[in-house]
């Protein structure tokens, strides 16, 4: 069993819609991150929170739009994706930012984006 | 820049039997952590074995093991008596302590698990 829920597990949305991935972690961990994981391509780093401030943004777009209102959920709103934004977002945590410490991820959500 | 090359696209082994999956890994540092994950079809993405840099020791975690050749810059993961549970994506990925949060991914080898 996994120690960091994601739902949905698939989304179907089109371009012009919003909806919002959610990620909840029952490991006690302080940091949170999302990830994208488009086929044939390694994973791709979008957000990092650490103590629920984010610390990260690696050049995301803005129809991408994190929330992390505590430390054991997270959020990815979304709104007028692109067909180019299908992928697997995965989410994770950790116990602090340090190099040492694994991450452990949840099972994704599918997104396609029509 | 720092990179991660898995050249092995797919791999397939026989049940019972012992695969190697390549990776290796391009830095200037001296000091980083190094991490083997598997993905099997339920998409979770899971933490097989890590290794440090500074240990000469190569990490071992049951049936799992890497041979860490740092001069090299080779991280390699030997899965003995292969299991059909072991089929998964296997990624290696590289962590630099200076980094800001970064694990920089290789692009994944698939194995396949004959029976």
């Amino acid at each position: 069993e996994t120690g960091v829920t994601q739902t949905p597990r698939h989304l179907v949305m089109g371009m012009t819609n919003k909806k919002s991935l959610k990620c909840e972690q029952h490991l006690g961990h302080n940091a949170m991150y999302w990830y994208k994981q488009s086929a044939k391509k390694p994973l791709e780093l979008m957000f990092v929170y650490s103590l629920e401030e984010r610390v990260e943004n690696n050049s995301v777009p803005s129809r991408f739009s994190p929330e992390c209102p505590n430390s054991s959920h997270l959020f990815l709103h979304l709104h007028t994706l692109q067909p180019e934004d299908s992928a697997l977002y995965l989410c994770a945590s950790s116990q602090g930012t340090a190099s040492n410490q694994p991450q452990h991820f949840g099972d994704g959500t599918r997104l396609s984006i029509l | 820049a720092q990179t991660v090359t898995q050249s092995q696209p797919e791999m397939s082994v026989q049940e019972a039997e012992t695969v190697t999956l390549s990776c290796t890994y391009d830095t200037s540092e001296s000091d980083y952590y190094l991490f083997w994950y598997k993905q099997p079809p339920s998409r979770q993405m899971i933490l097989v074995i890590r290794q440090e840099a500074y240990k000469q020791q190569n990490a071992t975690e049951n049936r799992f093991s890497v041979n860490f050749q740092k001069a090299a810059k080779s991280f390699s993961l030997k899965i003995s008596d292969s299991q059909l549970g072991d089929a998964a994506m296997y990624f290696c990925a590289y962590r630099n302590p200076d980094s800001n949060y970064q694990l920089i991914w290789g692009a994944g080898t698939k194995l396949i698990i004959k029976p």
